[in-house]
């Protein structure tokens, strides 16, 4: 079975330019989630999906983060412009709908410089 | 807002003893507790979870303790081994589709 497939997995990008992270959950899998992982810390969720609907984007810097699941599938994390805070890892997860387990793709290493 | 402590930061223990790590979470609603372990540079794996109706589960060398009066659970590793070697997250959530809040997470080192 096919994990959560992420890309690019690494991104080096000074401040003030704009990145785009891509995530492929599971197949089957509706729920999708974006982390954010700072080095020292634990996973901070930044927006989760249900299908193409948002259920949760409290903690996403609306500013300059932005996410879309257009199909119910796959999915986009943006930031718009970066700042040097935001180097971390982009971790995007999946789970079945009412499912507990969340599978984690590889993540996106992020820096900025 | 919810948050989830973990103790401690970094944890040293020789190969073959116990090793034991311990959360406290704040939101009472929460009802679920997983842990999961984080090797190097790879992605957070799933690795025993409790819900709020057991006081304990176990898994092989993996144990996990919950005590919903006092808002705190832990792991338990018994016979550590070097493969042991990783990040341990703790997390908790209220329910099936909730967001799970992540403890900040502790470095466990096996010592040969």
């Amino acid at each position: 079975e096919a994990g959560v497939a992420q890309s690019p997995r690494y991104k080096i990008i000074e401040k003030r330019q704009s990145v785009a992270f891509w995530c492929n959950p599971i197949s089957g899998h509706a729920t999708l989630y974006w982390y954010q992982q700072i080095l020292g810390q634990g996973p901070k969720l930044l927006i989760q999906f249900q299908n193409n609907g948002v259920v949760d984007d409290s903690q996403l810097p609306k500013d300059r983060f932005s996410a879309e699941r257009l199909k119910g599938v796959d999915s986009t994390l943006k930031i718009q412009p970066a700042k040097l805070e935001d180097s971390a890892v982009y971790l995007c997860a999946s789970s079945l709908v009412g499912g507990l387990e969340q599978f984690f793709g590889p993540g996106t290493r992020l820096t900025v410089l | 807002g919810e948050n989830v402590e973990q103790h401690p930061s970094t944890l040293s223990v020789q190969e073959g003893d116990s090793a034991v790590i311990k959360c406290t979470y704040s939101d009472s609603a929460s009802n679920y507790f997983p842990w999961y372990k984080q090797e190097l540079g790879k992605r957070p794996q799933l690795i025993i979870d409790i819900r709020s109706n057991v006081g304990e589960k176990k898994d092989q060398r993996i144990a996990v303790t919950l005590n919903k009066t006092a808002k705190h659970f832990s792991l338990h590793i018994t016979e550590t081994q070097p493969e042991d070697s990783a990040v341990y997250f703790c997390a908790a959530s209220r329910s099936r589709d909730d967001k799970i809040i992540f403890g900040k997470g502790t470095r466990l080192h096996i010592l040969p």
